[in-house]
């Protein structure tokens, strides 16, 4: 069975430009997480999908991050414009359904830095 | 508030010696409690978890971790370390209620020294 997939595994872009990434998850894995790992600091929640619903975005950090997750497969998290401070990794997690499946299993990530 | 420590930013250990990563977590409700570990150029890779039962619970590679709930902490511990256990190691803590966000430390690098 196939793991957590994002891509790219890396992408540097310069301020202001656009940068969408995108993550595969574990097929049938309803849950959909997004984090992000800036340099020096802990690893930190954005947003959580059910399929193709947000449950929670409350870790947005603002309006220039959008997450789609279109027919509840794979996810898209574009930022625009890029800021400096947006640079860090940025991974992806799923979690099958229903008692039990509480374990979020990460793909590789996404290093990205602006420029 | 929410949140984990791990105390040491990086370890070094001997070959063939043994290990503790410490962890400690402040959390509102039931936790439930993960190690998870990055090698250089990987994803992160879940080591062992707790969700209830025994507090002793073992996982991959040989790792296992005790919970400790009169403490808060949940150590993760090794008897004999390996050059290939070099990485940086996380602990995480969520809820018990499904679909909540993990809440991470800020990671334990691990040299091994031979």
């Amino acid at each position: 069975e196939a793991g957590v997939t994002q891509f790219p595994s890396h992408s540097v872009i310069e301020k202001g430009q656009t940068v969408t990434l995108r993550c595969d998850p574990i097929s049938g894995h309803d849950n959909l997480y997004w984090y992000r790992r800036v340099m020096g600091k802990e690893i930190k929640f954005l947003l959580h999908f059910v399929k193709e619903s947000k449950q929670d975005e409350s870790g947005m950090p603002n309006n220039r991050f959008l997450a789609e997750r279109t027919g509840g497969t794979y996810s898209t998290l574009k930022v625009q414009p890029a800021e400096l401070e947006d640079s860090g990794v940025y991974f992806c997690a799923s979690r099958g359904h229903g008692t039990g499946k509480q374990t979020q299993y990460f793909g590789p990530g996404t290093r990205l830095l602006v420029l | 508030a929410q949140s984990v420590t791990q105390p040491d930013i990086h370890i070094t250990v001997s070959e063939g010696a043994s290990l503790e990563l410490r962890c400690n977590y402040s959390y509102g409700a039931t936790p439930y409690l993960f190690w998870y570990v990055q090698s250089p150029g990987q994803g992160l890779q879940l080591l062992l978890k707790y969700f209830s039962g025994d507090t002793l619970v073992q996982g991959i590679k040989g790792f296992e971790a005790e919970f400790k709930r009169s403490q808060s902490s949940f150590n993760l511990r090794k008897p004999s370390v390996h050059w290939s256990d070099a990485a940086e190691y996380f602990c995480a803590v969520g809820a018990a209620q499904a679909g909540t966000a993990l809440i991470f430390g800020k990671g334990t690098t691990l040299s091994v020294s031979s």
